[in-house]
């Protein structure tokens, strides 16, 4: 079935420091989704790509797609201590209607 | 825009009972998903809705879970009966919307299942 990797699975930063995150698809995606999960709280939705290619900013965040569809990735550029949290990926398989599976999440830890 | 509304936020019992979780998703939103979250399996599908019908409950782990949405604007998630391993965090998120590409799915507060 379809399997969606995120690594690593924790990562611990300076403040200031980048980070990124990478996700990885068993099979090709028609789009993938970015949550953001701060401890004790629920998944919060950041962003959506869906072309081949897609590069998408918010901020100090860089969400990439990649070519084949099978990959992605968040950058943070100069973290902050309020970017602590589980940052997830999420897919939906090509032809696979509404069923979005999520990575197992990296997280990550910003010291001051 | 209440959100998504799920209930109990906190859920004790011992093993064998009955537990009951209810959720009420977003006014107008079709698609409602269970997930379950525990530290070793992450963020598990177990099932999901469009427009009140299952479409696909192939991560619900056992004849011992159940779930229902008689209407558009509730569903629930029975597990009987309950054991240890059951404990953990159960989200409701609901999305407007079935084909990819997906809308966002918005998340409630989740309800802590403790099973002793």
């Amino acid at each position: 079935g379809q399997q969606v990797m995120q690594i690593p699975q924790y990562q611990h930063v300076q403040e200031g420091e980048d980070f990124t995150t990478y996700c990885n698809s068993s099979t090709t995606l028609s789009n993938i989704q970015w949550y953001k999960q701060r401890p004790g709280g629920h998944p919060v939705f950041l962003i959506q790509l869906v072309k081949s290619g897609e590069v998408k900013k918010q901020k100090r965040l860089t969400f990439q797609f990649g070519e084949a569809k099978k990959n992605s990735s968040l950058h943070i550029t100069a973290t902050q201590t309020t970017d602590v949290g589980t940052y997830f990926c999420a897919g939906t398989s090509s032809g696979n209607t509404g069923k979005l599976i999520f990575g197992q999440g990296t997280t990550l830890q910003v010291k001051p | 825009d209440a959100g998504v509304i799920q209930s109990p936020r906190h859920e004790v019992t011992e093993m064998g009972q009955e537990v009951t979780l209810r959720c009420k998703p977003i006014s107008g939103h079709n698609s409602l998903f269970w997930y379950r979250q525990t530290m070793m399996r992450g963020l598990e599908l177990l099932i999901y809705f469009n427009n009140n019908v299952p479409i696909d409950d192939s991560g619900m782990p056992e004849d011992r879970f159940s779930a229902k949405m008689p209407n558009a604007s509730f569903s629930t998630l029975k597990i009987q009966p309950s054991e240890p391993r059951d404990s953990a965090v159960y989200f409701c998120a609901s999305s407007y919307g079935t084909l990819a590409p997906n809308s966002p799915l918005h998340f409630g507060n989740g309800t802590r299942l403790t099973v002793t």
